[in-house]
């Protein structure tokens, strides 16, 4: 299957410090997809990024797509305790997606 | 709308009991799916289905079957769990590959 790997698995930061997570792959993507996950929660939908180089922006969030189109980051500007979660990256290789494993995001006050 | 529903939400099942978690949307979602996730290994698609009558495997098929009589429902049959599939278990549903919208999970304790 699709290999998708995620950096790092975990990250503690302080309030207010900034964030990235990571996503590679081996091969090259059509698209790629970012959820966030509440503890205790469900995954939730954030963004879809298609086109090589692209860049998108929500608000504090910031999400790249590179341009070889193999690898993706999300990166958390000024870190708040709302963002507490697990944050995924995830593929569709037509009918079936594939998750990374995760980054687990704690941020201290 | 109430998006996508799952019952239940909690389950404690002996080893080599059936039983079967249940899945809805109402948002006329043609493709539905589910996963299981487990601590440091992410979301893995157990089975998928891309309309009414169609199913077909995804990574993790093994001890799972699935059936889509309706665009509505798709639910999710263990025949005879066992200890290794103890998990939390999510549906999905989208138009196509484009955005999933999760239900809320069933977390399935396999004594």
């Amino acid at each position: 299957g699709q290999q998708v790997m995620q950096i790092p698995q975990y990250q503690h930061v302080q309030e207010g410090e900034d964030f990235t997570t990571y996503c590679n792959s081996s091969t090259t993507l059509s698209n790629i997809q970012w959820y966030k996950q509440r503890p205790g929660g469900h995954p939730v939908f954030l963004i879809q990024l298609v086109k090589s180089g692209e860049v998108k922006k929500q608000k504090r969030l910031t999400f790249q797509f590179g341009e070889a189109k193999k690898n993706s980051s999300l990166h958390i500007t000024a870190t708040q305790t709302t963002d507490v979660g697990t944050y995924f990256c995830a593929v569709n290789t037509g009918n079936q997606f594939y998750f990374g494993t995760g980054t687990s995001l704690t941020v201290i006050p | 709308n109430a998006g996508v529903t799952q019952t239940p939400k909690f389950q404690v099942l002996k080893t080599g009991q059936s039983m079967t978690l249940q899945c809805a949307q109402d948002m006329n979602h043609e493709y539905m799916s589910w996963y299981r996730q487990d601590p440091g290994m992410g979301l893995r698609l157990i089975h998928y289905s891309v309309g009414a009558g169609i199913t077909d495997q995804g990574e993790v098929p093994n001890g799972y079957n699935v059936s889509r009589s309706t665009t509505e429902d798709f639910p999710l049959r263990l025949l005879s769990a066992a200890p290794s599939q103890t998990s939390v278990y999510f549906c999905a549903s989208s138009w196509g590959g484009e955005t999933q919208y999760f239900g809320p999970g069933t977390r399935l304790l396999v004594l």
